[in-house]
């Protein structure tokens, strides 16, 4: 059963251009969502957040929306660098609950 | 100012070994958590840490699964009898109460052969 999604296990976006990558959720208990970025042999690295009571918050290149009724967030890097080529999670908490529900990722590269 | 550290960081055991696994946390961090990677797939919780003692344990596959946390800071998830699904990257997060965010280490590679 996963509660959170995430249907592109990859994306490839040319240099300069937006990075949009999606995620879905079917627990409504989800208060808090998360994404985090992964390269190789690294652990994940926080990269951006946003509350269930916000649909967009915004840090720097990045974007995070918010789509409460659809169950759905998506986070937008614009523009996007050759830097931002790794592993994308998006990750759900439940509030009171500490566990990380997370998505299965999706790879995305940035082509010059 | 060092982050969450694993040692170590492979570890090639045979079917049937007793593995254990070490955590560090981000200093002063009160909250600990295990997370299991398996190829292709999100990080799953396997337990949780509010000090000393498990919070949530939930995660954890089975009795040969067991974790530790004796004095608040480093953490050790022992497991027993390994067989080879339990191949995978195993991680580590701390945070502090209030934090929603969880602060990575780099994960140990489990291979089990």
């Amino acid at each position: 059963d996963q509660q959170v999604k995430q249907n592109s296990p990859s994306l490839s976006v040319q240099e300069g251009r937006i990075s949009i990558l999606n995620c879905d959720y079917t627990n409504s208990m989800f208060d808090y969502f998360l994404w985090y970025k992964k390269y190789p042999a690294e652990g994940p690295t926080f990269l951006i957040s946003i509350s269930s009571i916000k649909d967009k918050n915004e840090d720097g290149r990045f974007t995070v929306f918010l789509n409460k009724s659809a169950k759905h967030l998506s986070l937008h890097i614009v523009p996007s660098q050759p830097g931002d080529s790794a592993v994308y999670f998006c990750a759900a908490l439940i509030q009171g609950a500490q566990k990380l529900v997370f998505g299965q990722g999706t790879r995305l590269t940035i082509n010059p | 100012g060092a982050g969450v550290s694993q040692t170590p960081s492979n570890k090639v055991t045979e079917k049937g070994k007793y593995v254990e696994l070490r955590c560090d946390p981000i200093s002063g961090h009160t909250a600990l958590y295990w997370y299991r990677q398996s190829l292709g797939q999100g990080p799953e919780f396997l337990i949780y840490f509010q000090g000393t003692g498990a919070a949530d344990d939930s995660g954890l596959p089975n009795d040969r699964f067991f974790a530790v946390r004796p004095e608040g800071s480093v953490s050790t998830l022992k497991i027993q009898r390994t067989e080879r699904g339990d191949s995978a990257v195993y991680l580590c997060a701390s945070n502090n109460p209030g934090e929603r965010e969880q602060f990575f280490g780099p994960g140990t590679r489990l291979t089990v052969l």
